[in-house]
């Protein structure tokens, strides 16, 4: 079967680096996006990887690596608006968006 | 007013009672997506119409019963509902169906509570 993993919750220090992790195994692959959720609120769009490697916009990084079926999602100098939850999603060979269950991120003073 | 609206936000209803949800985008988008969001769970896709055809059903119980009227608006009919159709019901549009690296640009969602 299809299958995203992320950690369920993470705790960070604002100011500080975070890396959530993402793995899956899909039907074929036609890339990965993150999305970040504020409680109460609308999933937002953060970025979308189909070639291995970094893809880096301001604070906010992700990585992917096809042959490991891995990526993740690089969090630096922390805020304490960062607190959200992150979704993984893969699109899979028939452009189906297979969703993991998204990390909860604290962010601590 | 832009991107994606929902209305109600907050919803109770009885087992017996007919509610709908509404969605409208306001982003041009073709295509207009129905999940389901429950607690600690991943995102349950419901729904697709892209330019207005249905072209997804999840295998959704025929309580829950979708109407794309137009590229901008989509509904969702909601009749003799569980206690378990509790959740977080999200509306989505994207620029096409299944295109690419296309986001998907979601709604606040409606909370929706059955008792």
């Amino acid at each position: 079967g299809q299958n995203i993993d992320q950690p369920t919750e993470m705790t960070a220090t604002e100011g500080a680096i975070v890396q959530i992790n993402c793995t899956y195994q899909t039907s074929g692959f036609n890339g990965l996006f993150w999305y970040q959720q504020h409680a109460g609120e609308a999933p937002t769009f953060l970025s979308y990887n189909v070639l291995d490697g970094l893809e880096e916009k301001g604070r906010f990084s992700s990585f992917l690596s096809r042959s490991k079926g891995y990526s993740y999602l690089l969090l630096k100098e922390l805020q304490m608006k960062d607190s959200a939850s992150y979704l993984c999603a893969c699109m899979d060979s028939n452009y189906q968006l297979i969703w993991g269950a998204g990390t909860k991120l604290i962010i601590k003073p | 007013e832009t991107g994606v609206t929902q209305t109600p936000r907050h919803l109770v209803m009885g087992m017996t009672n007919k509610k709908s949800l509404k969605c409208e985008q306001h982003l041009g988008h073709n295509a207009m997506y129905w999940y389901k969001q429950s607690a600690k769970k991943p995102l349950e896709l419901m729904f697709v119409y892209s330019l207005e055809e249905r072209v997804e059903n999840n295998s959704v119980p025929s309580r829950f019963s979708p109407e794309c009227p137009n590229s901008s608006h989509l509904f969702l009919h909601l009749h003799t509902l569980q206690p378990e159709d509790s959740a977080l019901y999200l509306c989505a549009s994207s620029q096409e169906a299944g295109g690419g690296g296309s986001p998907l640009h979601f709604g606040n969602g409606t909370r929706l509570t059955v008792t």
